[in-house]
Protein backbone atom coordinates (compact mmCIF):
# COMPACT_ATOMS: atom_id res chain seq x y z
CA UNK A 1 0.00 0.00 0.00
CA UNK A 2 1.56 2.90 -1.36
CA UNK A 3 -1.11 5.91 0.37
CA UNK A 4 -0.90 7.85 3.84
CA UNK A 5 -0.84 5.25 6.88
CA UNK A 6 -2.00 6.25 9.99
CA UNK A 7 -1.77 4.39 13.40
CA UNK A 8 -3.52 3.83 15.81
CA UNK A 9 -6.92 3.99 13.88
CA UNK A 10 -8.80 4.49 16.92
CA UNK A 11 -7.59 5.14 20.63
CA UNK A 12 -9.48 5.36 23.64
CA UNK A 13 -7.89 7.06 26.40
CA UNK A 14 -8.68 8.62 29.95
CA UNK A 15 -8.91 12.09 31.08
CA UNK A 16 -5.32 13.22 31.29
CA UNK A 17 -3.38 10.99 29.95
CA UNK A 18 -0.94 11.55 26.61
CA UNK A 19 -1.23 10.23 23.08
CA UNK A 20 0.72 10.14 20.60
CA UNK A 21 -0.77 9.39 16.76
CA UNK A 22 1.65 8.19 13.72
CA UNK A 23 1.68 9.29 10.28
CA UNK A 24 3.57 7.56 6.84
CA UNK A 25 2.92 9.92 4.39
CA UNK A 26 3.24 8.68 0.53
CA UNK A 27 6.88 8.24 0.06
CA UNK A 28 8.10 11.18 -2.47
CA UNK A 29 5.82 13.57 -0.86
CA UNK A 30 7.64 16.32 0.92
CA UNK A 31 4.98 18.15 2.34
CA UNK A 32 2.58 16.37 5.22
CA UNK A 33 0.00 18.27 7.11
CA UNK A 34 -1.97 17.35 10.29
CA UNK A 35 -5.72 18.45 10.32
CA UNK A 36 -8.61 17.65 13.30
CA UNK A 37 -11.88 16.83 11.97
CA UNK A 38 -15.31 16.69 14.31
CA UNK A 39 -18.48 15.63 13.84
CA UNK A 40 -20.25 17.81 10.96
CA UNK A 41 -17.08 19.76 10.48
CA UNK A 42 -14.49 20.31 7.97
CA UNK A 43 -11.23 19.34 8.38
CA UNK A 44 -9.20 21.81 10.82
CA UNK A 45 -5.90 22.89 9.71
CA UNK A 46 -3.08 22.09 13.03
CA UNK A 47 0.34 22.18 11.40
CA UNK A 48 2.11 21.31 8.21
CA UNK A 49 5.92 20.03 7.15
CA UNK A 50 7.92 20.54 4.70
CA UNK A 51 10.38 18.05 5.06
CA UNK A 52 11.61 17.67 8.35
CA UNK A 53 11.12 21.38 8.71
CA UNK A 54 7.59 22.56 10.72
CA UNK A 55 6.56 26.04 8.98
CA UNK A 56 3.19 26.67 10.01
CA UNK A 57 2.42 25.56 13.46
CA UNK A 58 0.36 28.46 15.36
CA UNK A 59 -2.65 26.86 14.26
CA UNK A 60 -2.00 24.43 16.83
CA UNK A 61 -4.84 23.95 19.29
CA UNK A 62 -2.96 24.43 22.71
CA UNK A 63 0.51 23.90 23.85
CA UNK A 64 -0.87 20.73 24.97
CA UNK A 65 -0.36 19.55 21.28
CA UNK A 66 2.85 18.85 19.60
CA UNK A 67 4.39 18.05 16.40
CA UNK A 68 7.38 16.14 15.00
CA UNK A 69 8.76 15.09 11.61
CA UNK A 70 12.24 14.46 12.99
CA UNK A 71 13.69 12.26 9.67
CA UNK A 72 11.41 14.24 7.28
CA UNK A 73 9.48 10.96 6.42
CA UNK A 74 6.88 10.07 9.18
CA UNK A 75 5.59 12.36 11.79
CA UNK A 76 4.25 12.33 14.66
CA UNK A 77 1.41 14.15 16.62
CA UNK A 78 1.39 14.09 20.74
CA UNK A 79 -1.81 15.49 22.75
CA UNK A 80 -0.53 16.25 26.53
CA UNK A 81 -3.10 15.79 29.03
CA UNK A 82 -5.94 14.80 26.77
CA UNK A 83 -9.22 16.50 27.53
CA UNK A 84 -12.87 15.04 26.64
CA UNK A 85 -13.04 18.32 23.98
CA UNK A 86 -9.73 16.56 22.07
CA UNK A 87 -11.96 13.83 21.31
CA UNK A 88 -12.12 13.80 17.18
CA UNK A 89 -10.89 12.11 14.36
CA UNK A 90 -7.49 13.49 13.63
CA UNK A 91 -6.05 13.30 9.59
CA UNK A 92 -2.86 13.42 8.04
CA UNK A 93 -2.42 14.09 4.58
CA UNK A 94 0.64 14.51 2.07
CA UNK A 95 0.67 16.73 -1.13
CA UNK A 96 2.22 17.69 -4.22
CA UNK A 97 0.00 20.11 -5.32
CA UNK A 98 -3.26 18.26 -3.87
CA UNK A 99 -3.77 16.76 -0.73
CA UNK A 100 -3.98 12.84 -0.23
CA UNK A 101 -5.37 11.96 3.15
CA UNK A 102 -4.50 8.55 5.27
CA UNK A 103 -7.98 7.39 7.19
CA UNK A 104 -7.27 9.39 9.94
CA UNK A 105 -6.88 8.60 13.73
CA UNK A 106 -10.07 8.25 15.93
CA UNK A 107 -9.53 9.53 19.54
CA UNK A 108 -12.21 9.00 22.21
CA UNK A 109 -11.33 10.93 25.63
CA UNK A 110 -13.34 9.34 28.07
CA UNK B 1 -14.29 35.31 8.76
CA UNK B 2 -13.29 32.06 7.71
CA UNK B 3 -11.10 31.45 5.38
CA UNK B 4 -13.76 28.99 3.83
CA UNK B 5 -17.65 28.83 3.81
CA UNK B 6 -20.11 26.48 2.59
CA UNK B 7 -23.69 26.07 3.09
CA UNK B 8 -24.05 23.14 5.27
CA UNK B 9 -27.21 21.67 3.54
CA UNK B 10 -28.45 19.21 3.68
CA UNK B 11 -29.29 19.12 0.20
CA UNK B 12 -31.26 16.54 -1.12
CA UNK B 13 -31.79 15.87 -5.52
CA UNK B 14 -33.35 13.73 -6.78
CA UNK B 15 -31.67 10.23 -8.74
CA UNK B 16 -31.30 12.10 -12.19
CA UNK B 17 -31.18 15.40 -11.27
CA UNK B 18 -28.15 18.42 -10.97
CA UNK B 19 -26.70 18.82 -7.66
CA UNK B 20 -25.47 22.16 -7.16
CA UNK B 21 -22.72 22.75 -4.42
CA UNK B 22 -21.33 26.38 -3.54
CA UNK B 23 -18.18 27.95 -1.86
CA UNK B 24 -17.27 31.62 -1.11
CA UNK B 25 -12.99 32.07 0.07
CA UNK B 26 -11.63 35.18 1.72
CA UNK B 27 -7.82 35.14 0.88
CA UNK B 28 -8.14 37.20 -2.31
CA UNK B 29 -4.11 35.53 -3.31
CA UNK B 30 -5.37 32.01 -3.33
CA UNK B 31 -4.59 30.02 -5.97
CA UNK B 32 -6.14 27.02 -6.36
CA UNK B 33 -8.88 25.33 -5.20
CA UNK B 34 -10.21 21.94 -4.85
CA UNK B 35 -13.68 19.77 -3.57
CA UNK B 36 -13.35 16.78 -1.99
CA UNK B 37 -16.05 14.17 -1.17
CA UNK B 38 -16.14 12.20 2.21
CA UNK B 39 -18.52 10.08 3.19
CA UNK B 40 -19.63 8.64 6.59
CA UNK B 41 -16.77 7.86 8.62
CA UNK B 42 -14.09 7.86 5.77
CA UNK B 43 -11.43 10.49 5.10
CA UNK B 44 -11.93 13.11 2.39
CA UNK B 45 -11.18 11.97 -1.35
CA UNK B 46 -10.18 14.29 -3.71
CA UNK B 47 -12.62 14.63 -6.32
CA UNK B 48 -11.39 17.40 -8.28
CA UNK B 49 -9.23 20.64 -8.50
CA UNK B 50 -9.06 24.03 -10.55
CA UNK B 51 -6.96 26.95 -10.61
CA UNK B 52 -8.28 29.21 -13.14
CA UNK B 53 -11.39 30.87 -14.09
CA UNK B 54 -14.33 29.20 -15.86
CA UNK B 55 -15.50 25.73 -16.25
CA UNK B 56 -13.35 22.85 -15.50
CA UNK B 57 -15.47 19.23 -16.43
CA UNK B 58 -14.52 15.66 -15.58
CA UNK B 59 -17.31 13.21 -16.28
CA UNK B 60 -20.35 14.40 -14.29
CA UNK B 61 -18.79 17.11 -12.02
CA UNK B 62 -17.93 20.28 -12.99
CA UNK B 63 -15.79 23.03 -11.48
CA UNK B 64 -16.89 26.63 -11.35
CA UNK B 65 -14.21 29.37 -10.82
CA UNK B 66 -14.88 33.26 -10.64
CA UNK B 67 -12.13 34.83 -8.62
CA UNK B 68 -13.28 38.35 -8.64
CA UNK B 69 -16.53 37.42 -6.61
CA UNK B 70 -14.26 34.69 -4.71
CA UNK B 71 -16.85 31.88 -5.59
CA UNK B 72 -16.31 28.41 -6.42
CA UNK B 73 -19.01 25.41 -7.29
CA UNK B 74 -19.15 22.56 -7.97
CA UNK B 75 -21.98 20.69 -10.26
CA UNK B 76 -23.12 16.93 -10.22
CA UNK B 77 -24.83 16.39 -13.44
CA UNK B 78 -26.68 13.12 -13.57
CA UNK B 79 -26.87 12.64 -9.79
CA UNK B 80 -26.49 9.45 -8.38
CA UNK B 81 -27.47 7.76 -4.80
CA UNK B 82 -23.61 7.09 -4.52
CA UNK B 83 -23.16 10.31 -5.03
CA UNK B 84 -24.31 11.04 -1.32
CA UNK B 85 -21.79 12.01 0.89
CA UNK B 86 -20.67 15.37 2.24
CA UNK B 87 -18.58 17.39 -0.19
CA UNK B 88 -15.79 19.97 1.22
CA UNK B 89 -14.49 22.78 -0.52
CA UNK B 90 -10.49 23.57 -0.06
CA UNK B 91 -8.86 25.97 -0.69
CA UNK B 92 -4.48 26.81 -1.18
CA UNK B 93 -3.14 29.80 0.42
CA UNK B 94 -1.30 32.72 -1.68
CA UNK B 95 1.86 30.89 -0.45
CA UNK B 96 0.83 27.91 -1.55
CA UNK B 97 1.28 25.59 1.36
CA UNK B 98 -1.68 25.41 3.68
CA UNK B 99 -5.02 23.92 2.55
CA UNK B 100 -8.46 25.02 4.54
CA UNK B 101 -11.40 23.97 4.26
CA UNK B 102 -15.13 24.52 4.50
CA UNK B 103 -17.46 22.48 6.84
CA UNK B 104 -18.70 20.33 3.64
CA UNK B 105 -22.71 20.47 2.56
CA UNK B 106 -23.99 17.25 2.88
CA UNK B 107 -25.40 15.58 -0.21
CA UNK B 108 -28.37 13.26 -0.57
CA UNK B 109 -29.45 11.57 -3.69
CA UNK B 110 -33.28 10.13 -3.68
CA UNK B 111 -33.58 7.21 -5.65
Amino acid sequence: DTGVSQNPRHKITKRGQNVTFRCDPISEHNRLYWYRQTLGQGPEFLTYFQNEAQLEKSRLLSDRFSAERPKGSFSTLEIQRTEQGDSAMYLCASDVGELFFGEGSRLTVL
Amino acid sequence: QKEVEQNSGPLSVPEGAIASLNCTYSDRGSQSFFWYRQYSGKSPELIMFIYSNGDKEDGRFTAQLNKASQYVSLLIRDSQPSDSATYLCAVNTDTGNQFYFGTGTSLTVIP
